[in-house]
């Protein structure tokens, strides 16, 4: 069956210190990978997009990488803030009509100052 | 202000009730998409929508309906049929692989 997993544990750290958060899928060929922000009660916020053919993608301090052969996803927060508090999600495409997303559980960082 | 905007930020139902949770954006986005979301799952599709007057089920349909009359508008009926419908629902539209998100409903049953 089609999984896509994060670690749901949550990710304390110091802050000044990269997070790095990892995003599995089985049974999936995305075309596009990308990962959202999400605070407590509140909707997703789209941070970054990554493409198949694309190894990195930098966005100020937050770097992802894709890898289809390992059909992982890393997500990084370098230099770390207390603002950076939130659930992280990665989602993929199914490859279906209609640009039909799936969605991780998210994994939860606490940066404490 | 552009956006997404879901109403009622939180809502209380009754056994055997059905409630409608609305969601207007004013994005000129032809794609909208229902999500649910239950504590430590990921986002679950229930409707989306790629055009007015079409809509398709999602992968947790059952117990829900919606319709798509105007571009804005892309309203959630939970039915009574649901059985278990206490959760965060999120609408979001998407253009250019990219999904933006309303604030989200958070619903009860009590």
């Amino acid at each position: 069956s089609q999984k896509i997993e994060q670690n749901s544990e949550a990710l304390n750290i110091q802050e000044g210190k990269t997070a790095t958060l990892t995003c599995n899928y089985t049974n999936y060929s995305p075309a596009y990978l990308q990962w959202y922000r999400q605070d407590p009660g509140r909707g997703p916020v789209f941070l970054l997009l990554i493409r198949e053919n694309e190894k990195e993608k930098r966005k100020e301090r937050l770097k992802v990488t894709f890898d289809t052969t390992l059909k992982q996803s890393l997500f990084h927060i370098t230099a770390s803030q207390p603002a950076d508090s939130a659930t992280y999600l990665c989602a993929l495409d199914r490859g279906a009509a209609g640009n039909k997303l799936t969605f991780g559980g998210g994994t939860r960082v606490l940066v404490k100052p | 202000d552009g956006g997404i905007t879901q109403s009622p930020k939180y809502l209380f139902r009754k056994e055997g009730q059905n409630v409608t949770l609305s969601c207007e954006q004013n994005l000129n986005h032809d794609a909208m998409y229902w999500y649910r979301q239950d504590p430590g799952q990921g986002l679950r599709l229930i409707y989306y929508s790629q055009i007015v007057n079409d809509f398709q089920k999602g992968d947790i349909a059952e117990g829900y309906s919606v319709s798509r009359e105007k571009k804005e508008s892309f309203p959630l009926t939970v039915t009574s049929a649901q059985k278990n419908p206490t959760a965060f629902y999120l609408c979001a539209t998407q253009v250019r692989l990219e999904a933006f998100f309303g604030q989200g409903t958070r619903l009860t049953v009590v």
